[in-house]
């Protein structure tokens, strides 16, 4: 069965403070993988899609980065309009759906 | 920038009352999804659509749960008979090439 684990849960950190989120994942085949931003009460709004090991995807302060095991959402310089939750996601190359990890909630201060 | 739409924003039912959830996929897309999520929970597929029929769905989306593309431009999803767990945001989806596409989703309220 198709796995996505995130972490944290949870990431506060300061205007400017750098960092990343970690997107682990299981899958039999990888169709893509895919970050989305998801405001409170509102629908997922579509950040990246990665397709192998080694790719690299940039928009302005967000870059995410793709292994075979797991994907990194990095966070260059935050401002507090980035806060949001980050989610990751899957597709299976067998199927028509993707599955979602639980999401970081990043919370930056100014 | 075309986007998808979804309607109501909100609904409150009563249990074992039938809901229509509607959506406006974009418009040159073809693959067309529900998912829906639970408060606090993550992001859960229900139901895929593609040239006028399931192509895939859940454990969740059993016998209460119905999809239709009535006409050109609006895809819908059916609950029969409402329970309180059915209480969630559900969101639609649209496919073109890869990404999809999320509408900003309808709360599902069951009293």
């Amino acid at each position: 069965e198709d796995q996505v684990t995130q972490s944290p849960e949870a990431l506060r950190l300061q205007e400017g403070e750098s960092s990343s989120l970690n997107c682990s994942y299981t899958v039999s085949g990888l169709r893509g993988l895919f970050w989305y931003r998801q405001d409170p009460g509102k629908g997922p709004e579509f950040l990246f899609t990665l397709y192998s090991a080694g790719e690299e995807k940039e928009k302005e302060r967000l870059k995410a980065t793709l292994t075979k095991k797991e994907s990194f959402l990095h966070i260059t310089a935050p401002k507090p309009e980035d806060s949001a939750t980050y989610l990751c996601a899957v597709e299976n190359t067998g199927f028509q759906k993707l599955v979602f990890g639980t999401g970081t909630r990043l919370l930056v201060s100014p | 920038e075309p986007e998808v739409t979804q309607t109501p924003s909100h609904q409150v039912t009563q249990m074992g009352q039938e809901v229509i959830l509607r959506c406006v996929p974009i418009s040159n897309h073809l693959y067309f999804y529900w998912y829906r999520q639970i408060l606090g929970q993550k992001v859960e597929f229900l139901v895929s659509f593609y040239n006028n029929e399931i192509s895939e769905k859940s454990e969740i989306f059993d016998d209460q749960f119905s999809v239709e593309r009535p006409d050109g431009s609006n895809f819908t999803l059916k609950i029969r008979s409402t329970k309180l767990e059915d209480s969630a945001m559900y969101f639609c989806a649209s496919t073109g090439e890869v990404e999809a596409f999320f509408g900003q989703g309808t709360r599902l309220t069951v009293v």
